[in-house]
């Protein structure tokens, strides 16, 4: 069963409203993801963080912004919802291990989000 | 930087038949390769991965996938595919150690596979 948790499931939001997305993980994994995946297109890895107090950019530039203040917890906010923001956000983890152990990834099950 | 491509947006197989979704990658060197799968509205499930060894990986649900070097590729296949097998399939590749992109996933952009009874 999965371990790691995103709420909302399902967001509908106005233009101009500022949201967070919630993602937490009970395996102690050190590495953390957000991906956003429109429809018929990959994945566009958006952040990610290797441990409490690292945050990085992804490929995908993005409007978001993450934290990682305990290990378990990366939420995603968005200061002001916009119409382009609407998509769905995949929050991954992975454990430390290093070579392709570290490639264990575990998906939350989304949240689909969409500004109107 | 490494890619993925998955040629085929959407195959519709019988049920019963044999399944084979294409996956090509770029990378410089051998990649760490894998196969998932999504069901609507759900998260990404890890199928099988590649690291190293045989070419010729098992995975859950009675998938397999063939790393053929030579061809850049690593395509999924399933001996008989069953209406649960239904679902959107993403492969995936992931740098070895060294370099910036190390411990990143990058996804192609999936095949959806609808099964007809």
């Amino acid at each position: 069963e999965a371990d790691i948790y995103q709420t909302p499931r399902y967001l509908v939001i106005g233009t101009g409203k500022k949201i967070t997305l919630e993602c937490s993980q009970t395996m102690g994994h050190d590495k953390m993801y957000w991906y956003q995946q429109d429809p018929g297109m990959e994945l566009h890895l958006i952040h990610y963080s290797y441990g409490v107090n690292s945050t990085e950019k992804g490929d995908l530039s993005s409007e978001s912004t993450v934290s990682r203040i305990r290990t378990e917890h990366f939420p995603l906010t968005l200061e002001s919802a916009r119409p382009s923001h609407t998509s769905q956000y995949l929050c991954a983890s992975s454990e430390s291990a290093t070579g392709g152990s570290l490639y264990g990834y575990t998906f939350g099950s989304g949240t689909r989000l969409t500004v109107v | 930087a490494q890619s993925v491509t998955q040629p085929d947006i959407h195959i519709t197989v019988s049920e019963g038949a044999s399944l084979e979704l294409r996956c090509n990658y770029s990378y410089g060197a051998t990649p760490y390769l894998f196969w998932y799968v999504q069901s609507p509205g759900q998260g990404l499930q890890l199928l099988l991965k590649y690291f190293s060894g045989d070419t010729l990986v098992q995975g859950i649900k009675g998938f397999e996938a063939e790393f053929k070097r030579s061809q850049s590729s690593f395509n999924l296949r399933k001996p008989s595919v069953h209406w649960s097998d239904a679902a959107e399939y993403f492969c995936a590749v992931g740098a070895r150690a060294g370099g910036t992109s190390y411990g990143k996933l990058t996804f192609g952009q999936g095949t959806i596979l609808t099964v007809h009874p």
